[in-house]
């Protein structure tokens, strides 16, 4: 069975502050993507990342960045120095075929 | 630009009616999807096309339909409303089933009373 796991349900941080967003999923397919997705207020859903299950190599892109470890299944994103603006829903998942949501954790940040 | 764009963007029906919530994209894929999303739940498929005439059954069909007669529309409808249906749609694209992003729409809220 595919499942991805966001065990956090709500993160409140202070601006500035380091954040890590958890992420599990199972498969026993070898072939496979993952993704994160925010969910602003305004509630449409922005594509952050996409990995593949073959490129286990970290990514940053500015304060953002991800952390892939196959041997955990794990998927987590750290926001460096959080920003007001940062305050969403994010959501990872998995696709064999069908995206596979997690239930979405929803980081709030303080100024 | 390429768009994919849902209507109505807001709904409200009663119980036992029949629904049609509308998704068009321009992007030209051929795979569409759509999905629900209620609190604690994130988002979940209801149902998915690979092309024009393919449409599959996702996680939580029941109560749901779609049809697929062109490359750019997948119409999703709720044969008779039930309260359990109240809730955010989206719709999503993507050029290929599981190595691509897919690109929502803005989604609809459907309350039904």
């Amino acid at each position: 069975a595919q499942k991805v796991t966001q065990a956090q349900t709500e993160i409140s941080v202070v601006e500035k502050e380091d954040v890590t967003l958890d992420c599990v999923y199972e498969t026993r397919d070898t072939t496979y993507y993952l993704f994160w997705y925010k969910q602003p207020p305004s509630g449409e859903l922005v594509f952050l990342i996409r990995r593949n299950s073959f490129d286990e190599q970290n990514e940053i892109s500015g304060r953002y960045s991800w952390n892939f470890q196959k041997s955990t299944s794990s998927f987590n994103f750290t926001i460096t120095a959080s920003q007001v603006v940062d305050s969403a829903v994010y959501f990872c998942a998995l696709n064999t075929g069908k995206l596979i949501f997690g239930q979405g954790t929803t980081l709030q940040v303080k100024p | 630009d390429a768009e994919i764009t849902q209507s109505p963007r807001h709904k409200i029906t009663e119980t036992g009616r029949q629904v049609t919530l509308a998704c068009h994209q321009t992007w030209n894929h051929n795979n569409m999807f759509w999905y629900r999303q209620d609190l604690g739940h994130g988002l979940r498929l209801i149902h998915y096309s690979y092309g024009v005439h393919d449409t599959n059954k996702g996680e939580v069909s029941d109560g749901y339909s779609v049809s697929r007669s062109n490359t750019e529309d997948l119409p999703l409808t709720l044969e008779s409303a039930a309260s359990s249906q109240t809730s955010v749609y989206f719709c999503a694209s993507s050029e290929r089933p599981a190595g691509d992003e897919q690109f929502f729409g803005p989604g609809t809220r459907l309350t039904v009373l």
